[in-house]
């Protein structure tokens, strides 16, 4: 079974600095795609970034990027120039690609507090 | 317009109460889900549909019950509400084949307190 794992609970950064959230995964699984999350206090889950395990570049979303090691089977997130509005919790995830599964798997997430 | 919607926002009520929290998505997605998460901000999967049909079922109580009338609704209704309910849950849907493959989109959460 894959598992997804977020083993910093809390980060803090200052603002405008750079802060990179980590995660790893498990599984025998070949091809998939790993998302990262934001939930800030309102509550609402925005994804902020996807990317598929098939593809060897890292995927960018403006200040948002990821650091994908598919032999490693690690996932981070860097934000850079962090912003007040940054501070949320971040969930990393996973989801299979095989034909029939649904699932996706979340890790526990990750406090980021921005420090002005 | 909001793709996925989630009613009620806020839901309190007591003890051994049966309530309900409807979704609906306006995406055209074909698979939809409820998540649980809980005061540690844990997310758990409780169930799944795709095209109505029911294709994850975690264990969950059996007070329960979720239910698909078409692929752009889906409801869950919990029996005898317990204190240890108190949660926030969401309603998420996906659709594969397409650019966004695989990306879940989140309504915005219930939050239940049981009293």
């Amino acid at each position: 079974a894959q598992t997804v794992t977020q083993s910093q609970p809390e980060m803090s950064v200052q603002e405008a600095e750079t802060v990179t959230l980590s995660c790893t995964y498990d599984t025998s699984e070949s091809d998939y795609y790993l998302f990262w999350y934001k939930q800030p206090p309102s509550r609402q889950m925005i994804l902020v970034i996807r990317q598929e395990a098939y593809k060897q570049q890292n995927a960018t979303e403006n200040r948002f990027s990821v650091n994908f090691q598919k032999a490693a089977k690690s996932f981070s997130l860097k934000i850079s120039d962090s912003q007040l509005g940054d501070a949320a919790m971040y969930f990393c995830a996973y989801r299979s690609t095989t034909s029939g599964t649904y699932k996706y798997i979340f890790g526990t997430g990750t406090r980021l507090k921005v420090l002005a | 317009d909001t793709a996925v919607s989630q009613t009620p926002k806020y839901l309190v009520t007591q003890m051994g109460n049966d309530k309900s929290i409807k979704c609906e998505q306006n995406l055209g997605h074909d698979t939809m889900y409820w998540y649980k998460q809980d005061s540690k901000k844990f997310l758990k999967i409780m169930f799944s549909y795709n095209n109505k049909e029911l294709i994850i079922n975690e264990t969950v109580p059996n007070r329960f019950s979720p239910k698909s009338p078409d692929k752009a609704h889906l409801n869950l209704h919990i029996n005898s509400l317990e204190l240890g309910d108190s949660a926030v849950y969401f309603c998420a849907s996906s659709q594969r084949g397409t650019d966004s493959a695989y990306e879940q989109y989140f309504g915005p959460g219930t939050r239940l307190t049981v009293t």
